[in-house]
């Protein structure tokens, strides 16, 4: 089984308004961390948020949040007021405590239309 | 703060000859994290380094990849002899403390 499931290959957004990137994960530990990772067209891997498994409370950096619902084990990433610089690769990230391994999606192309 | 540096940032080789990365993570950083991401796909995750000592080299192709970290600093990665499916780009990570991790540029590897 993945563990960390993108089901949308490729998504469009228009400049100034909110997107929404999905990703599920299974794992059976109690303890994880999700993440969320931009990748531009130059490949640079650049870190954007965190949540870990025991935050009771949805993680926001600046434009970034993640809607975290442990029950669905989803960790959705909403960019709000997306801009042209948006555009890139985003993937999905999970790392256990038990044996420490982090396992990545397969991403999610975003395009931001003037 | 200086980041992840990587080299070569480039490399086409031909398929059966050898090839090395070199990455130096982030000062202070103790675990390093070298990560191969074929076109299209997300990264996956070769070998995961605690200071100068091996996490997981579970997915590492052990006949023809290794990789060191001497002295718990730099790292390498060697490919010897090299495949045409091994192209792709090479990532390596540091993590202070094992959460966030933060990523070199890559090295692109192209075999023909």
């Amino acid at each position: 089984a993945q563990k960390i499931t993108q089901t949308q290959p490729g998504m469009f957004v228009q400049e100034k308004e909110a997107v929404t990137l999905d990703c599920t994960y299974d794992t059976s530990d109690q303890s994880y961390g999700l993440f969320w990772y931009k990748q531009p067209s130059s490949g640079e891997m650049i870190f954007l948020i965190y949540q870990g498994s025991y935050d009771e409370q949805n993680a926001t950096e600046g434009r970034y949040s993640l809607n975290f619902q442990k029950a669905r084990k989803s960790a959705n990433l909403v960019i709000s007021a997306s801009q042209l610089g948006d555009s890139a690769m985003y993937f999905c990230a999970m790392r256990e405590l038990t044996g420490n391994q982090f396992y990545f999606g397969t991403g999610t192309s975003l395009t931001v239309i003037p | 703060e200086a980041g992840v540096a990587q080299s070569p940032r480039y490399k086409i080789i031909e398929k059966r000859q050898s090839v090395a990365f070199w990455c130096n993570p982030i000062s202070g950083h103790a675990t390093l994290y070298w990560y191969q991401q074929i076109l299209g796909q997300g990264p996956k995750l070769l070998i995961q380094f605690q200071n100068n000592g091996v996490v997981d080299d579970s997915q590492l192709p052990k006949d023809r990849f290794s990789a060191e970290r001497l002295k718990g600093v730099d790292s390498t990665l060697k490919i010897q002899p090299a495949k045409l499916e091994d192209s792709a780009v090479y990532l390596c990570a540091s993590s202070p403390s094992g959460s966030e991790q933060y990523f070199g540029p890559g090295t692109r590897l192209t075999v023909t």
